[in-house]
């Protein structure tokens, strides 16, 4: 079946550095979303993307949709302490029921 | 007001129990989701719903049921409950043809 394979698992930083992570799959996406997960609180939406090669910045956050359709990353710059959180990339396959694929996780620690 | 509400937000109960599990938004949207989240297995599709009438099953279906009483209302039943379905249980929703779904805060269950 789908997968996705998301990395880094986990990273700890200093405040202030920039932060990058990716998704890949061995399968076309249609659409890949970015969210965030404080603990104990339902993931929260970063980025959308609908569209092969699109680049979207929404504040300090930075997610692009591979051109190939297999792939996004998302960058966080200049990390601050409320960045902390798991971050988890999630594809679409249209026409396939809606369901989203998500990626394992990336556990963000920052240290002020 | 949170546009995704779950009710309750943390349940204990005991092994043989039937719990039920509540979700209702104000987005307006017509499908409906139900996830749970365990620890290193990132989230995975129990069950879903596009419209009232229309009730599929997700991944891990086994020992769970739902209702989709109104639009707005998507309810997780547990018939009989056990130990191993303890768990963080998200209710989602998203807009028809883009897929973008919204999560709800969550409800952590545990199952003794």
């Amino acid at each position: 079946g789908q997968q996705l394979n998301q990395s880094p698992q986990s990273m700890f930083i200093q405040e202030g550095e920039d932060v990058s992570m990716n998704c890949t799959s061995s399968s076309i996406f249609n659409t890949w979303l970015w969210y965030k997960q404080d603990p104990g609180e339902g993931p929260v939406l970063l980025i959308a993307l609908y569209k092969a090669g699109e680049l979207t910045s929404n504040g300090r956050l930075t997610a692009q949709f591979g051109i190939t359709r297999k792939d996004s990353f998302l960058n966080i710059s200049a990390s601050i302490p409320s960045d902390v959180g798991i971050y988890f990339c999630a594809g679409v396959v249209w026409g396939n029921t809606g369901k989203l694929i998500f990626g394992q996780g990336t556990t963000l620690q920052v240290k002020p | 007001d949170a546009d995704v509400t779950q009710t309750p937000r943390n349940r204990i109960t005991k092994t043989g129990k039937r719990i039920m599990l509540e979700c209702s938004q104000t987005k307006g949207h017509d499908r409906m989701y139900w996830y749970r989240q365990d620890p290193g297995l990132g989230l995975r599709l129990i069950y879903y719903s596009f419209d009232v009438k229309d009730i599929n099953k997700g991944e891990i279906s086994d020992g769970y049921s739902v209702s989709r009483q109104a639009q707005a209302k998507f309810s997780l039943s547990l018939e009989s409950a056990i130990p191993n379905q303890t768990a963080l249980y998200f209710c989602a929703t998203s807009v028809d043809r883009l897929d973008t779904q919204y999560f709800g805060p969550g409800t952590r269950l545990t199952v003794l």
